[in-house]
């Protein structure tokens, strides 16, 4: 079983530059969301989408997603900045909701010069 | 503002028992998790507690009390595979996820 896969695992971007990172599931889950997790900080809620065809967002600045179908939730950084150098960690659940353990990719480590 | 503190790093002994404490302050409750992550790897989930009290699940127990915003998570007969970075989340009134920082545990022989 893969489970939830993302892709690249590590990437360098020069500022001002634009990247997608891939996140996929096999599980049939119809809530995925995309996280960043930064040195001594709790993980942060960067998109979510509940089901196939909706997004909704946490942080509003210099990232985008889609969710086109169930399967796959793709996230763009439109033009990279060095605070967005981060591990950014794809997780998927059921749905949203009480006793929803969320599964996790293992990251993608992205760094902005 | 919404929190969640637990201890940034503790160490414990091979075969031992440890107690890794997780307090919060939030927008509701609908529920408290804990994963434990490995260095370079995803976070998994091992429990979830929405009632007060104890839920035993081999070696690893977690404790909640709702009206102390409390939670703990117990390890007991430690091994070193356990050596891992241990994340407490609280689900909020709107269900979203609230994550702590995270509490290293580095087990010595």
């Amino acid at each position: 079983n893969a489970g939830v896969t993302q892709t690249p695992k590590f990437h360098i971007l020069k500022t001002g530059q634009s990247m997608t990172l891939q996140c996929a599931q096999d599980m049939n889950h119809g809530y995925m969301s995309w996280y960043r997790q930064d040195p001594g900080m709790g993980l942060r809620l960067i998109y979510y989408s509940a089901a196939a065809g909706t997004t909704d967002k946490e942080v509003p600045n210099g990232y985008n997603v889609s969710r086109l179908n169930t399967e796959d939730f793709p996230l763009r950084l439109v033009s990279a900045a060095p605070s967005q150098t981060s591990v950014y960690l794809c997780a998927s659940s059921y749905s949203q909701g009480d006793y929803q353990p969320q599964h996790f990719g293992d990251g993608t480590r992205l760094s902005i010069l | 503002g919404q929190n969640i503190d637990q201890p940034t790093e503790m160490t414990a002994t091979e075969g031992a028992i440890v107690q890794i404490n997780c307090t919060y302050q939030t927008s509701g409750f609908n529920g408290l998790f804990w994963y434990q992550q490995h260095a370079g790897e995803a976070p998994t989930f091992l429990s979830y507690n929405v009632l007060d009290g104890l839920e035993e699940k081999g070696r690893f127990s977690s404790f909640l009390s709702r009206s102390k915003g409390y939670s703990y998570l117990l390890l007991k007969e430690l091994q070193m595979k356990d050596s891992a970075s241990y994340l407490c989340a609280v689900m909020d009134s709107n269900y979203q996820l609230i994550w702590g920082a995270g509490t290293k545990l580095i087990i010595k022989p």
